[in-house]
Parts: C-alpha cells; structure tokens; sequence
C-alpha cells in the first residue's frame, strides 16, 4: 500500500522557522519527483516547490523562493521542506504529493500536515 | 504566469451530467491534469494527460482538452461525486492548478 506521511507541522510565530517531513513507502520512491503542495483553510491548492528524482532538479513557486528549501534522502524515502522568515499567508495545510519522473502529474498525495502561523 | 481559471460552482441532478470547464491561454498546447478532493481529505487524481482515467476512476469520469478551454465530464452524477475539482498543468517550471469548482449533487 502507498503511503505519503507528513509530519512537523505546528503553530509558529511570524518570521520563525519549521521543518516538514514527509515519509514515503509502498512504492519505488527514488523514481519519482516530489513536490509540496498547500492549501490555505477554506482555499484552492497551491503548489510550492518540486524537487526531482535525483534532487537534481529543484523549483520553487514565487511565493516561497528564497524562504523554503526542499530536500531528499532516496536512502531513507523521505522528502523534507525547511521554512523559514514565515508569514501568515504561509497558513496552510502542506501536502506531499509524488509523480512518476518523467511525468507532470501527481500520483500519490499524503494527507497533509497543517502549519498556523500567528503570534 | 500561467493561470487556470475555473467557475467556482456545478450544481448537476443526480444521475445528469456535469461539465467543469478550465480556461487558458493556449490550454490546448498543454497537457491537463484533473484532482478531485473531498472535505478534509487529500485530492485524488481522476484524469492524467488530458483524458487518460487512472486505474479505479469509473468510466463516468472523461475529459477534453481544445484551444483554450479543458472540460472534465461527469456522467451520471452520483452523491459520491460531490467534491471540489482542480485542473493542473506544468508550465515553464511551474505547477499550476486551477481555481477549482466546488460540484454539488442535487
């Protein structure tokens, strides 16, 4: 059975940091690019950084550069999101979410971890 | 950027058809991506590749993809099929996901 497990999220203040982690199992995932994808409460999905098979390849959305950096460790199946300087548009439930390489759409998602940040 | 735009609510009777439309510049040239996510869970993805279904996704579920506008298609609506839906494509490095439709079984 796939399975994508975020965890880390929590209650930060504005311009504090977090680490996300997601943990990968029941597929092959050193095959597949990951990604972040958030959603704000009440609002659409957002997506905000990839990172390739290989961790070759990374992008960030606008809204995130410069402030988060996405990593992972093929030998342990996991993916992580380091956030930092955040802002209370950064509220959201962050969602791991993997595609085949090679491909642009996304397989597998995890049930999401929710970052609140507030003073 | 590239933006998805999507009308924010389809109402459809059950058992009736439903369109949800998702409007881009030149959204014929790219390859379109449909999720459906329902309260409180993760999204799914019900159409790959402009109108490939994955494996488990009825039938009932199809797609196009012309011009500027792709509709994803549900035919014989169900109460099931209640749930928020979301175009997606890749574009110059970006991942886009469209505005969403909340659709409502009547």
């Amino acid at each position: 059975e796939v399975q994508l497990v975020e965890s880390g999220g929590g209650l930060v203040q504005p311009g504090g940091s977090l680490r996300l982690s997601c943990a990968a199992s029941g597929f092959t995932f050193s095959s597949y690019n990951m990604n972040w994808v958030r959603q704000a409460p009440g609002k659409g999905l957002e997506w905000v950084s990839y990172i390739s098979s290989t961790s070759s390849t990374l992008y960030y959305a606008d809204s995130v550069k410069g402030r988060f950096t996405i990593s992972r460790d093929n030998a342990k199946n996991s993916l992580s999101l380091q956030m930092s300087s955040l802002r209370d548009e950064d509220t959201a439930v962050y969602f791991c979410a993997g595609g085949y390489s090679g491909y642009d759409w996304f397989d597998y998602w995890g049930q999401g971890t929710l970052v609140t940040v507030s003073s | 950027s590239y933006e998805l735009t999507q009308p924010l609510s389809v109402s459809v009777a059950l058992g009736q058809t439903a369109r949800i439309t998702c409007g881009g510049n030149n959204i014929g040239g790219k390859s379109v991506n449909w999720y459906q996510q329902k309260p409180g869970q993760a999204p799914v993805l019900v159409i790959y590749r402009d109108v490939s279904r994955p494996s488990g996704i009825p039938e009932r579920f199809s797609a196009s993809n012309s011009h500027n506008t792709a509709t994803l298609t549900i035919s014989r609506a169900q109460a099931g099929d209640e749930a928020d839906y979301y175009c997606q494509v890749w574009d110059n490095f970006f991942h886009v996901f469209g505005t969403g439709t909340k659709v409502t079984v009547l």
